[in-house]
């Protein structure tokens, strides 16, 4: 079957650094994105990794690696805002969307 | 960047009622768009994908004689809420595909419609 893993919840303090890290199992592999959603709002796009590596966007990056069926998403510079659920969710070979529920990220001052 | 809207945000409505939700490109073509469903601290469940000019592919266990989508232009797609009943309730997200852009494959999901069926 198909399947995303990714921790429920992390904590971490203002200022510091993150990794919250995704495994995948799909039917095939187009991508893995990431999305940010804060509560009662939609997940909104953070990042798309086709090829294996790491992309950096500011004071987020993104990291995959297609043999290893992982992915993670990094964020450093933490601010109160960056708190939020995060989304990981992999493309499979239909183009549908396989998501992970979400990691639950709390910023601590 | 491409925006998705949504319309209206908030509905409240009684058992029974119709409730027709839009999802509009704004600022670009998509050929494609997605109608998601949340729940509480629970993923998004991708409940059909709207193609321009044809019918939309349903996920599987989701009524389409319930919940009817319609996309007409390459910006606009339409979800009607038929009969609702209180377990209709959710969170309901669109996302859509730009055509023209290079990497096909990111969507962009519109601000979401919360329902409430009383």
């Amino acid at each position: 079957g198909q399947n995303i893993d990714q921790p429920t919840e992390m904590t971490a303090t203002e200022g510091a650094i993150v990794q919250i890290n995704c495994t995948y199992q799909t039917s095939g592999f187009n991508g893995l994105f990431w999305y940010q959603q804060h509560a009662g709002e939609a997940p909104t796009f953070l990042s798309y990794n086709v090829l294996d590596g790491l992309e950096e966007k500011g004071r987020f990056s993104s990291f995959l690696s297609r043999s290893k069926g992982y992915s993670y998403l990094l964020l450093k510079e933490l601010q109160m805002k960056d708190s939020a659920s995060y989304l990981c969710a992999a493309l499979d070979s239909n183009y549908q969307l396989i998501w992970g529920a979400g990691t639950k990220l709390i910023i601590k001052p | 960047g491409a925006v998705v809207s949504q319309h209206p945000s908030w509905v409240i409505c009684k058992s029974g009622t119709s409730v027709k939700i839009e999802c509009r490109s704004l600022d670009f073509q998509a050929t494609t768009m997605f109608w998601y469903r949340q729940f509480p601290k629970q993923s998004l469940m991708l409940m059909a994908t709207s193609n321009e000019g044809s019918k939309a592919t349903y996920e599987q266990g989701v009524e389409k004689d319930k919940f009817l989508i319609n996309h007409a232009s390459l910006t606009l797609s339409t979800l009607t809420v038929t009969s609702a009943h209180p377990e209709d309730s959710s969170f309901y997200i669109c996302s859509a595909r730009d055509q023209l852009a290079g990497d096909t494959d990111t969507q962009y999901f519109g601000p979401g419609t919360r329902l409430t069926v009383l």
